[in-house]
């Protein structure tokens, strides 16, 4: 069964750009998981969703949106890059959004902003 | 505040034993989790314990005392292929609904 899939795996933009991130959980999981780790640091939570429902969000600006769509999939969308958005995005799927389902996650996408 | 705190580093030589530690500060608590990463590579899960008491799963066992919040992840017969970091992480339900908040990781490395 394939796992947790990111697009893409690399990128680079500029201060000032707009960036989305894809993602897709593995099959039958209905919860997906956004974080942000910065190199040697662990991950911080930016986004859950559920069922196509927004379950929780970090402590992220506005600047930081995201979605699920119908087959679960999600987007994460960062607007007005700043240089210290630059870090290794994760997205990490879940059965549901109970406390007890353990979260599996993706290869990341690593942004560098310029 | 809420934290969780491990040791940034620990070296160990191949075939011993190590433990990492984790002691957490949550306003709730759910249960503690531990996963392992390779340089580069995605935050692979090991354990998750929800009451106090040992975790086994093969070589890695896991254990947890919420009295204390406290735990260690015990790494026995280490592989070079151990080599990595692990980070503790904690579900807490005060915090974002049941996401989990990650210590700063631990990074492990296997001496020959």
């Amino acid at each position: 069964d394939a796992g947790v899939t990111q697009s893409p795996t690399h990128l680079i933009k500029t201060r000032g750009q707009h960036v989305t991130l894809r993602c897709s959980p593995i099959s039958g999981h209905k919860s997906v998981s956004w974080y942000q780790q910065v190199l040697g640091q662990g991950p911080q939570f930016i986004f859950q969703y559920y069922e196509k429902e927004e379950r929780g969000r970090g402590n992220f600006p506005d600047r930081f949106s995201a979605r699920q769509f119908p087959n679960y999939s999600s987007e994460l969308n960062v607007n007005a890059l700043l240089l210290g958005d630059s870090a290794l995005y994760l997205c990490a799927s879940s059965l549901t959004s109970g406390r007890l389902d353990t979260q599996y996650f993706g290869p990341g996408t690593r942004l560098t902003v310029l | 505040g809420q934290s969780l705190e491990q040791p940034s580093e620990v070296t160990a030589v191949e075939g011993a034993i190590v433990q990492i530690n984790c002691t957490y500060q949550t306003s709730g608590f759910y249960g503690l989790s531990w996963y392992q990463q390779h340089d580069g590579g995605a935050p692979t899960f090991l354990s998750y314990n929800a009451l106090d008491g040992l975790e086994e799963t093969g070589r890695f066992s896991s254990f947890l005392s919420r009295s204390d919040s406290y735990g260690y992840l015990l790494l026995q017969e280490l592989q070079m292929k151990d080599s990595a970091s692990y980070f503790c992480a904690v579900r807490d339900p005060s915090y974002n609904n049941n996401d989990m908040r990650f210590g700063a990781g631990t990074r492990l490395t296997v001496k020959p």
